[in-house]
């Protein structure tokens, strides 16, 4: 059983670099495709991009050009970087397993509330 | 590219049956069988409740069913029960590019 955990700052001042780290256990983190998700206070859910171990990465257009997602396979783990933060970044932000067959997510972390603010 | 078009709430009583519906157009919705749907409740992460349009992951009540007309698509509960008050969120896959594309939303309210 796949466990997903976000960890990372709470609080990014603006035009900084928001950073966060999503921990795998349960499963090997080169067997699935991995997502960041995120869901500004009262708001809906936003996919932000998805990374694999093979090095394909593929990003929400309107984020493309401040979004980094990577993996490190030594710790089971693969991480965000989102760069210019503005307060309209401040938002929980989930890590998510991509399901077999692709387009949805079958497993997510808890979920882990940033806000960018001075 | 704009959010799928979901009704800001529902409701409906226990026993009953309620149907939610996720409109788009014919590059996501319309285009691909493969429509996803989320139950989140107030402070939880979201969980998968259908995918490809009316398939259900291990462990999902059958009281939980997707289906498809055109660029719309439906998640139907039957049976309401005080558990199902929740958000409830549509997903469609819209190309390479894009990728997916979220609905707004739904909250269910069981009265």
């Amino acid at each position: 059983q796949v466990q997903l955990q976000e960890s990372g700052p709470g609080l990014v001042k603006p035009s900084e670099t928001l950073s966060l780290t999503c921990t795998v256990s349960g499963g090997s983190i080169s067997s699935y495709y991995w997502s960041w998700i995120r869901q500004p206070p009262g708001k809906g859910l936003e996919w932000i991009g998805y990374t694999h171990y093979s090095g394909g990465t593929n990003y929400n257009p309107s984020l493309k050009s401040r979004v980094t997602m990577s993996i490190d396979t030594s710790k089971n783990q693969f991480s965000l970087k989102l760069s210019s933060v503005t307060a309209a970044d401040t938002a929980v932000y989930y890590c998510a397993k991509i399901g077999s067959g692709g387009a949805r997510w079958d497993c997510w972390g808890q979920g882990t509330l940033v806000t960018v603010s001075s | 590219q704009s959010a799928l078009t979901q009704p800001a709430s529902v409701s409906g009583s226990p026993g009953q049956s309620i149907t939610i519906s996720c409109t788009g157009t014919s590059s996501d919705v319309g285009g691909y069988n493969y429509v996803s749907w989320y139950q989140q409740h107030p402070g939880k992460a979201p969980k998968l409740m259908i995918y490809d349009v009316s398939k259900r992951p291990s462990g999902v009540s059958d009281r939980f069913s997707g289906s498809k007309s055109g660029n719309t698509a439906s998640l139907t509960i039957s049976g309401l029960q005080a558990e199902d008050e929740a958000d409830y969120y549509c997903c469609s896959y819209a190309g390479s590019t894009i990728y997916v594309i979220f609905g707004g939303g739904t909250k269910l309210t069981v009265l």
